[in-house]
């Protein structure tokens, strides 16, 4: 069985500063991952997305994510932040054909 | 191109009420999934469907909660009866199919059960 866990409830920043939200991933076989947005009173929007190939994933918004298969993590990065990064965001973790299980989240707050 | 849509935005009902709520998917999305996020929770696969058929439904308590796709189209999840830890945000997705790695989330319907 597939699982995700997200090391961080909660992350306070400063603005301009970098930030890493980690997951890790449990899962007998190969799996796609990825890490979502929710916007307060709004619904998930993809930001990156691990199929295969490079293990270092560009998203939208300036975040970057680095798949690492022997940790089996795929942590989420972003070298400075902004007070619109404030959100809530999801690792997810799928196979082909299945739906995407998710992390338990981690809130981002980011403060001038 | 429209996203999915999701009706109502909120709904608060009693406890041992019914609820129903309606998903649209993107136009042409044979899969659709529901899931339901509890407060402080990550959202939780209750039924997935492909077309009118049902994948996964392993996590859909049965004895309350039913959803259905007739024409594979829209769905309706309901509930009935609901109890308070039924509160939460109900999340409608869809993708082009099974072998489609995305899902692509509507807004949500937050149902309150007082």
């Amino acid at each position: 069985a597939q699982s995700v866990t997200q090391l961080d409830s909660q992350v306070p920043v400063f603005e301009e500063a970098p930030v890493e939200l980690r997951c890790n991933y449990s899962s007998s076989v190969s799996v796609y991952l990825f890490w979502y947005v929710q916007y307060p009173n709004q619904g998930l929007q993809l930001l990156l997305k691990y199929l295969s190939g490079s293990t270092l994933v560009k998203g939208i918004n300036g975040f970057e994510a680095e798949f690492n298969k022997s940790q089996t993590s795929f942590h989420l990065r972003k070298p400075s932040v902004h007070i619109s990064d404030t959100a809530e965001y999801f690792c997810a973790v799928s196979q082909a054909g299945t739906a995407l299980i998710f992390g338990k989240g981690t809130t981002l707050s980011v403060s001038s | 191109e429209a996203g999915v849509a999701q009706s109502p935005r909120y709904k608060i009902i009693e406890k041992r009420q019914s609820v129903a709520f309606w998903c649209n998917p993107i136009s042409g999305h044979a899969t659709l999934y529901w899931y339901q996020q509890i407060l402080g929770q990550g959202p939780k696969l209750l039924i997935q469907f492909q077309n009118n058929g049902v994948v996964d439904d392993s996590q859909l308590p049965k004895d309350r909660f039913s959803a259905e796709r007739l024409k594979g189209v829209d769905s309706t999840l309901k509930i009935q009866p609901a109890k308070l830890e039924d509160s939460a945000v109900y999340l409608c997705a869809s993708s082009p199919g099974l072998s489609y790695t995305e899902a692509f989330f509507g807004q949500g319907t937050r149902l309150t059960v007082v």
